[in-house]
């Protein structure tokens, strides 16, 4: 299996600042690497597929970026509604695994 | 609207069955893959198995191969999880999430989830 390492695992910041989560696969994955942003008592949401598009409705602020096994999510300025955790999980080889998560608090 | 919306978890005793369902809305369901992620109380995302479009195709994870069953109705627009032998370890609040596949690499990913169906495995 693909094994997804997330760091930091927590994370705190204020609201402005400029977050960056890194994601790394055990092996390649290429580009099959999505994000997605999950609020306490609520369902994971997509924010980026393929590594580095944005899914439809998300705020530009977020943005992905890598390919083989380091990727990055960026928060570009911190909001009120972005305090989560967020996960990263490659769909390149079955079965998809997800990293550990990475729990974003307010500083 | 797009919709997902779990049903059937519960209490169960261990050793026992459970059959999840999940009602698909406002999307052409027979087009999709469709696939259920768990998630223990406090921990992470797990994927569980995922289905073909026509459901010709069926993946799971090895520690529920054998116990585990996915299936999909596509004129009820529904997907469903059978349950066997259930232990304690498969205790959590299980996501039918659609699945998109797009682009000359086939991309794919989880882009419209439901609310979760909890169970619990218990004595």
């Amino acid at each position: 299996d693909t094994q997804m390492t997330q760091s930091p695992s927590s994370l705190s910041a204020s609201v402005g600042d400029r977050v960056t989560i890194t994601c790394q696969a055990s092996q390649s994955v290429s580009s099959h690497l999505n994000w997605y942003q999950q609020k306490l008592g609520k369902a994971p949401k997509l924010l980026i597929y393929a590594a580095s598009s944005l899914q439809s409705g998300v705020p530009s602020r977020f943005s992905g970026s890598g390919s083989g096994t380091d990727f990055t999510l960026t928060i570009s300025s911190l909001q009120p509604e972005d305090f989560a955790t967020y996960y990263c999980q490659q769909s390149y080889t079955t079965p998809v695994t997800f990293g550990q998560g990475t729990k974003l608090e307010i500083k | 609207e797009v919709q997902l919306v779990e049903s059937g978890g519960g209490l169960v005793q261990p050793g026992g069955s459970l059959r999840l369902s999940c009602a698909a809305s406002g999307f052409t369901f027979s087009s999709y893959w469709m696939t259920w992620v768990r998630q223990a109380p406090g921990k992470g995302l797990e994927w569980v198995a995922n289905i073909k479009r026509d459901g010709s195709e069926k993946y799971y994870m090895d520690s529920v191969k054998g116990r585990f069953t996915i299936s999909r109705d596509n004129v009820k627009n529904s997907l469903y999880l059978q349950m066997n032998s259930l232990s304690a370890e498969d205790s959590a609040l299980y996501y039918c999430a659609r699945v998109t596949v797009a682009g000359v690499f086939n991309y794919y990913y989880m882009d419209v989830w439901g609310t979760g169906a909890m169970v619990t495995v218990s004595s």
